[in-house]
């Protein structure tokens, strides 16, 4: 069974300051994507990565991929009220068909202004 | 921007009764997919749908769920005989492709509660 940890599982800092939380594993992903989800809502996926090591950047978030594709970070530069909100992670399996994914139980996000 | 969709956003349902929660896919996508919620814990796989046939399914998709894409845009999940413990979010997703996972979409939930 594959499992994704998330870390924290909560935070909350001030408007402008820097965070990073992380998602990992002892299973290998086919690609790891990263959805923010409101409460009520469907999961609104922010970023796919798919090759170990990759770094992809959307305005102020970052997300990396692990050499091993074992783990992934999402750091978050100069935070903002509305990036406040519930983060996943979620991991594809080995591809080559229709693979559910895998989720994390998420980090809970708040910005306080 | 093309989105799925879902329907209805809230179902109540009696326990044994039976449900059929729908969906709308990305027009142009291949792949089909239900997931669900309960209430404070993590989005779970049901089951996954490629070319009219289940492609993958998880150990929560027993006899009491099956699946159908009745028309060329609908999708739909059917629970024959629900339980207290079926309460929870049911989301759909599409993908235009299974390889290395696929970016999956996700529609806004219906909200399932069984009384």
């Amino acid at each position: 069974t594959q499992l994704l940890e998330q870390s924290p599982q909560f935070l909350s800092i001030q408007e402008g300051e820097n965070l990073t939380v992380y998602c990992n594993s002892s299973s290998v992903f086919s690609s790891l994507q990263w959805y923010r989800q409101e409460p009520g809502e469907g999961p609104v996926l922010l970023v796919t990565v798919v090759t170990g090591g990759e770094v992809k950047k959307l305005k102020r978030l970052t997300f990396q991929f692990g050499d091993a594709r074992k783990d992934s970070s999402l750091h978050i530069t100069a935070a903002q009220p509305g990036d406040t909100g519930l983060y996943l992670c979620a991991g594809g399996g080995s591809g080559g068909g229709a693979d559910g994914l895998t989720f994390g139980k998420g980090t809970h996000l708040i910005i306080q202004p | 921007e093309p989105e799925v969709t879902q329907t209805p956003s809230h179902q109540v349902t009696q326990m044994g009764q039976e449900v059929i929660l729908r969906c709308v896919p990305i027009s142009n996508h291949l792949y089909f997919y239900w997931y669900r919620q309960i209430l404070g814990q993590k989005v779970e796989f049901l089951v996954s749908f490629y070319n009219n046939e289940i492609s993958e399914k998880s150990e929560i998709f027993d006899d009491q769920f099956s699946v159908e894409r009745p028309d060329g845009s609908n999708f739909t999940l059917k629970i024959r005989s629900t339980k207290l413990e079926d309460s929870a979010m049911y989301f759909c997703a599409s993908s235009g492709f299974g390889l290395a996972g696929g970016e999956q979409f996700f529609g806004p939930g219906t909200r399932l509660t069984v009384l």
